[in-house]
Formats: C-alpha cells, structure tokens, sequence
C-alpha cells in the first residue's frame, strides 16, 4: 500500500533560519509529488509539484523540492524562512493514473520573530 | 473564478443524527475528492466522484457512510447515525474532468464536524 512519512512533527525556526523538512513514500510506480501548506484557519493551498523532467521543483514563495527517487524522498526547502512561514506543510503522493492523495501525517512549524 | 466551496463550515451534531455535507466544486470541474482529518493527523482520503459515479470509494468506513455528486447540485457526504469518534475536519477537493496526471486537485476550506 501507498504511505507517506514526515519525519518531523513539529519544527520550531527563528527568522530567517534555513529549513528542509522531510518526506519519504513508498509506491513502486511512478508517482507525483505535492506539497500543500495549510497557514491557520485556511485552506489547504498547493507549494509545488513534481510530475516529471528535472528533479529540482521551484514552487511559491521561495520554496523548492528535490524529488530524489533512490532515495524515495521530496524533501521541501526554503533558505530563509519568515513568521508569516508559520502553517502546516503536508506532503503527498499519487499514481500517474490520477487520483486520490496520499497524505503525510503534517508537519508543523512554527517560526519565531 | 470562485473556488471549491464547502457548507456548513462548522456542524454540530448530537450522537445519533445525521450530518450532511455539501461541496460545490470549482467551475468546469467534474471530479471531486473527499479527505478527513482527524484531530493530530493527516489527511485521509475517503472517496472520488464524478457527476453521477463513484470512481473510488475504497477509504470510506463500510457503514453510515455515503456521498453522492449528482447531475446538478453539490457534492453530498452524509454520515448518519454519527458518533464521537465522527469530529473531523472534512474536506472537498475538485479537479477538471479530464483524467491526466497533470491535474492538481483545489481545495475547499472544509468543514468541522463536532459531535457531542
């Protein structure tokens, strides 16, 4: 069965501090990838996704992705990260066949001022 | 180009009622997804629609629970007979009719079922 692992459930930054937060899947097909961030009392809104072509995935924001397939990851980065960066980051997985999603448990971060 | 809509965006239920929630998807969308998230977790996925079908329906509990997306109208997920363990956060998802995996699902804000 599909599954996705964030290893971190609650991270904690100062302004300005680099982040990588992690996620790894397991499907034994090709997959897409997301990002979604859910910021407090909203919706869930999409980071950026990868479907084929160069593993490196720009998305909104100033954040990006590498799909790393030996490695089954799609670790999300941003380089300098600010308060308004304070949400719920999930990663997500699909078959090529479209689909449902297949969610990761949510990371929480919470950036200091 | 409005978004996914959802209502009620909070119920409230007694054990024991129903509770019916609607999900209207963005225009031009014809697939619509369902997700619970359940207190500390992730999203789960329920069912997939399209107008008049069920695609997938493998992460729905096997009672109490339903969802229809008729030919006019929302998107419906009834859940009858609620229990405690029912409060969640459910959220409705749309993307365009065409089957491709390039298609991204929006979101809608969700709604907040409490059951006392």
């Amino acid at each position: 069965a599909q599954s996705v692992s964030q290893h971190n459930h609650h991270v904690i930054l100062s302004e300005a501090a680099s982040l990588e937060l992690g996620c790894n899947y397991s499907y034994g097909g090709t997959v897409n990838l997301f990002w979604y961030v859910q910021y407090p009392g909203q919706h869930l809104q999409l980071l950026l996704k990868y479907f084929s072509g160069d593993p490196l995935v720009k998305g909104i924001k100033g954040f990006e992705a590498e799909f790393i397939k030996s490695k089954f990851s799609f670790n999300l980065r941003k380089p300098s990260v600010q308060w308004s960066d304070t949400a719920e980051y999930f990663c997500a997985v699909r078959g090529n066949q479209g689909g449902k999603l297949i969610f990761g448990q949510g990371t929480e971060l919470s950036v200091k001022p | 180009n409005a978004g996914v809509m959802q209502n009620p965006r909070h119920l409230v239920r007694r054990r024991g009622q129903e509770a019916r929630l609607r999900c209207s998807p963005m225009k031009g969308h014809s697939h619509v997804y369902w997700y619970r998230q359940l207190p500390e977790e992730g999203l789960k996925f329920m069912v997939y629609l399209q107008k008049e079908n069920i695609i997938d329906e493998s992460g729905m509990p096997k009672e109490r629970f339903s969802a229809e997306f008729p030919k006019e109208g929302p998107s419906i997920l009834r859940i009858q007979q609620v229990v405690r363990g029912d409060s969640a956060a459910y959220f409705c998802a749309s993307s365009p009719g065409e089957v491709s995996s390039y298609n991204e699902q929006f979101f809608g804000p969700g709604t907040r079922l409490t059951v006392l």
